[in-house]
């Protein structure tokens, strides 16, 4: 079975300052990895996904991930965050060869200060 | 509305009282997922359906858990019995149909979700 792990459970940054948010995950075949993002108060969102294109993957607010296979890595990252970006970010992988569920890490609360 | 629709969005419910929960996928979307959240984790899975079909369970979906899509249009998620420790989050999402494993069949739409509270 694949799982997700996210190392930083609580970041906080100033504004304009860099991100990058740690994720990897356990499975031996090929998978779809995904970011969510839930804003304060809001329903998960999907930041951005990555399905066996270009392992750079950009997405929605400036976002990006980068999937490394060797490393089973997918961090997400942001050259110059905003408070606006202050929200809970999600990982997920699906194998893509079968099974229906998609598996979530812990998150990590990122905090923006002004 | 095009998004998914979850209903109620709070419950408040004495230990032993069953609840049940309404999802509403997107329309096109005939794959539907129940997920749950409680303070400090990512959603777990509980159930999936194709269509009116239910596909899988997870384990964490005990008996007192039952959950149906009678039409393969909304999906109903009933909890018996409850207890403190289903207190949480029950997060609907739905996706498009397709080969699964491959392109939009994964991206998976969440409602916001109905807040489960057991006293």
């Amino acid at each position: 079975a694949q799982s997700v792990s996210q190392h930083n459970h609580h970041v906080i940054l100033s504004e304009a300052a860099s991100l990058e948010l740690g994720c990897n995950y356990s499975y031996g075949g090929t998978v779809n990895l995904f970011w969510y993002v839930q804003y304060p108060g809001q329903h998960l969102q999907l930041l951005l996904k990555y399905f066996s294109e270009d392992p750079l993957v950009k997405g929605i607010k400036g976002f990006e991930a980068e999937f490394i296979k060797s490393k089973f890595s997918f961090n997400l990252r942001k050259p110059s965050v905003q408070w606006s970006d202050t929200a809970e970010y999600f990982c997920a992988v699906i194998p893509t060869g079968g099974g229906n569920k998609l598996t979530f890490g812990t998150g990590t609360q990122l905090k923006v200060e002004l | 509305d095009t998004g998914v629709s979850q209903d109620p969005r709070h419950k408040i419910t004495k230990r032993g009282q069953n609840v049940t929960f309404r999802c509403d996928p997107i329309s096109e979307h005939n794959r539907l997922y129940w997920y749950r959240q409680t303070l400090g984790q990512g959603p777990e899975f509980l159930t999936y359906f194709q269509n009116e079909a239910q596909l899988e369970k997870s384990r964490l979906l005990s008996d007192r858990f039952s959950a149906e899509r009678p039409k393969g249009s909304f999906s109903t998620l009933e909890i018996q019995r409850t207890e403190q420790g289903d207190s949480a989050m029950y997060l609907c999402a739905s996706s498009l149909p397709g080969v699964h494993g491959v392109g939009g069949a994964n991206v998976l739409t969440f409602g916001a979700g109905s807040r489960l509270t057991v006293l």
